[in-house]
């Protein structure tokens, strides 16, 4: 059973500070792995999607990372932003995704 | 365009009653996904439905949940003699689908809070 961890649990940062959000997975058979935000009392929105070809996608002030040998991904945010304060959630799998508990960010104006 | 809809947004009902939500997904996703999101548990898969082909059940945790999707369009979730543990958000996610199964970008709807009394 795939498992997927995301450290850390919570994150608190000066505005315009660069955030790095940590995701690990166990089995490194991934179809792709997908960074989604979710806002307190709403649905998930999709940020990015690696497929496990790739190492990387780029969309803005975000950059994602994927090193399948190492079951590893990595969310960038530069120069964060107060609405950048959400939960940040990880997912891999094909259709069946596998998420991880979440790092909720709190950007401070 | 309208994004992935869900009814109702709230649900509050008495142990031992059944309960039916319902998602909308975007127009022309082939895939459909439910998820239930709890303190406990995080966010688990439930189900899912691609075009015509026999859904994915694997995730429902037990016989009193059940799903269908009518016309592959409108999906309905439901849950049969409801317990305090299926309080929960359940969440519909669609996407275009992909026939090989690999995957491809899941849009969510806002969830439906289920309390159970």
């Amino acid at each position: 059973k795939q498992e997927v961890t995301q450290i850390p649990a919570a994150l608190s940062v000066p505005e315009g500070e660069n955030l790095v959000l940590n995701c690990s997975f166990t089995d490194s058979a991934i179809y792709n792995l997908q960074w989604f935000r979710q806002d307190p009392g709403k649905g998930l929105t999709s940020l990015l999607l690696i497929q496990s070809s790739q190492r990387e996608q780029t969309s803005g002030r975000l950059n994602a990372s994927l090193d399948k040998s190492s079951g590893r991904s990595t969310l960038y945010i530069a120069a964060s932003q107060p609405g950048d304060s959400a939960t940040y959630l990880c997912a891999v799998g094909d259709y069946k995704l596998s998420f991880g508990a979440g790092t909720t960010v709190t950007v401070r104006a | 365009g309208a994004g992935v809809s869900q009814s109702p947004s709230n649900k509050v009902t008495e142990k031992g009653k059944d309960v039916e939500l319902r998602c909308d997904p975007i127009s022309g996703h082939t895939a459909l996904y439910w998820y239930r999101q709890s303190l406990g548990q995080g966010l688990e898969f439930l189900i899912y439905f691609q075009g015509n082909s026999a859904p994915d059940k694997s995730g429902l945790p037990s016989d009193r949940f059940s799903a269908e999707r009518t016309g592959g369009s409108v999906s309905t979730l439901t849950i049969q003699r409801t317990q305090q543990e299926d309080s929960a958000v359940y969440l519909c996610a669609s996407s275009l689908g992909s026939s090989s199964g690999a995957g491809d970008t899941q849009y969510f709807g806002p969830g439906t809070r289920l309390t159970v009394l």
